[in-house]
């Protein structure tokens, strides 16, 4: 099936740095997102993102988050800068309506030290 | 609190058996989806559901908005079946934004 992929798999960055997780979506889809899951808690929403715009964000999405998407290229999550709260794995999903099946990447682990 | 609430939490099932998960609904919700983690981490796209149910092989989804809940049903299980399952669920108008359930744990013993 469609492929999202998430690069890094793992970052280990001291707090207070800036992080940029990227994203390679699916080819033809066209809304893209952002999830949190902290260490035994649930997924949580943070972003979603179209026509080079956010959409919605949550409370999660911080002042210190950004995200683009230059040019059809990776879809980025920045963190700047960052806090040992930020600690994380950090899903990416995209969707090609925003009406139909996300479709997941594998997630980023980031450890803030 | 959770707007959705999925069970049980863990469940064993031997190989050839069956059982069914299931989330229920704090609210309204557009629709569902199901998926499945991998060993890897990776999440796998079961189903999407607006309404009605849905058949993949050994796996079986219903929705239905109006009472709250969503159900997926498995039979015939194997080993390759374990994994965390979870439902999540979408109640905006506009772009996906899902709401998880806690997840179920499945092991599928021999």
């Amino acid at each position: 099936g469609p492929k999202v992929l998430q690069i890094p798999s793992h970052q280990i960055i001291d707090m207070g740095q800036m992080v940029t997780l990227n994203c390679d979506p699916v080819s033809n889809h066209l809304y893209f997102y952002w999830y949190k899951q902290i260490l035994g808690q649930q997924m949580e929403f943070l972003v979603n993102f179209y026509n080079g715009k956010v959409m919605e964000k949550s409370k999660l999405f911080k002042d210190q988050f950004s995200v683009e998407r230059p040019d059809g290229s990776y879809f980025t999550l920045k963190i700047q800068p960052t806090a040992l709260e930020d600690s994380a794995v950090y899903f990416c999903a995209s969707s090609r309506t925003g009406w139909e099946t996300l479709y997941f990447g594998s997630g980023t682990r980031l450890t803030v030290l | 609190g959770d707007q959705v609430e999925q069970s049980p939490s863990a469940l064993s099932l031997h190989e050839g058996t069956g059982s069914a998960l299931r989330c229920n609904f704090t609210t309204t919700m557009r629709a569902v989806q199901w998926f499945r983690k991998n060993s890897r981490g990776s999440l796998i796209n079961l189903f999407y559901l607006a309404s009605g149910t849905k058949e993949n092989g050994r796996l079986k989804s219903a929705f239905d908005s109006k009472e709250r809940y969503s159900t997926l049903h498995i039979r015939d299980a194997q080993l390759e079946d374990s994994g965390t399952y979870f439902c999540a669920a979408d109640n905006t108008e506009g772009a996906d934004r899902l709401t998880f359930g806690k997840g179920t744990q499945l092991i599928i013993q021999p």
